[in-house]
């Protein structure tokens, strides 16, 4: 079946610009979540989502990114006033329900964000 | 200290060898575990859960120490095909499911 995927897979945009980067789990997985990923790092938590709701959003930088998932499928992750240490790559990944063995997660390829 | 540690690497080894990465997390309640493998951009893919009981897929075995806090992935007859890099993640006991990645282990399989 289908995999995660992610639109744009690169995004080029200059400081100050606002973005969005969309994701589109596995059908039929309740949870989702926002990684993003530095050069040389592992990725690092963002946001997850159980159904429409963000469970957890304790790894947002600040308040210029938001990130919504109103229909419990698609989400959309969304940087405004964008800085060039924003430049990473944005990893989403879905899982079948959140916790426990059922928490095995599924990566998209990612969007390549490069602020200028 | 970083919540999930591995050592960044690179290791070198020969085909054919058997290579052993550890990864420690310091969080004593951590519930879940895996491995990732990461080619050269391209996304992670999930290569194994890690069992209390421990778990083998083939040429790939992986562990988990609770008492000591670390998990480990072993690979035997290691093939040129092996070489990428290699991220343990944790899952957090009552953080719901996000997963903690370490930093990424390099492995370069050469003829």
């Amino acid at each position: 079946g289908a995999g995660v995927s992610q639109t744009p897979s690169n995004k080029v945009t200059e400081k100050g610009k606002y973005v969005e980067l969309r994701c589109d789990p596995i059908s039929g997985h309740t949870a989702l979540y926002w990684y993003r990923q530095s050069l040389g790092q592992g990725p690092e938590f963002l946001i997850y989502f159980q159904g429409t709701g963000a469970a957890d959003d304790s790894g947002l930088p600040n308040d210029r990114f938001f990130a919504v998932r109103p229909e419990g499928s698609v989400s959309t992750l969304k940087i405004q006033r964008t800085e060039r240490g924003d430049s990473a790559v944005y990893l989403c990944a879905s899982s079948l329900r959140r916790g426990g063995r059922n928490n095995e997660q599924f990566f998209g390829p990612g969007t390549r964000l490069t602020v200028l | 200290r970083k919540e999930v540690e591995q050592d960044p690497g690179p290791f070198n080894v020969p085909e054919g060898a058997t290579v052993a990465f550890n990864c420690t997390y310091s969080n004593s309640a951590s519930q879940s575990f895996f491995w990732y493998r990461q080619d050269c951009r391209k996304e992670p893919k999930l290569l194994m859960s890690v069992y209390s009981s421990g778990n083998e897929d083939g040429r790939f075995t992986a562990q988990l120490n609770r008492a000591s806090q670390y998990i480990s992935l072993l690979i035997r007859d290691s093939k040129l095909s092996d070489s990428a890099t290699y991220l343990c993640a944790v899952n957090p006991y009552n953080q719901g499911g996000k997963l903690i990645f370490g930093q990424g282990t390099e492995l370069s399989v050469k003829p």
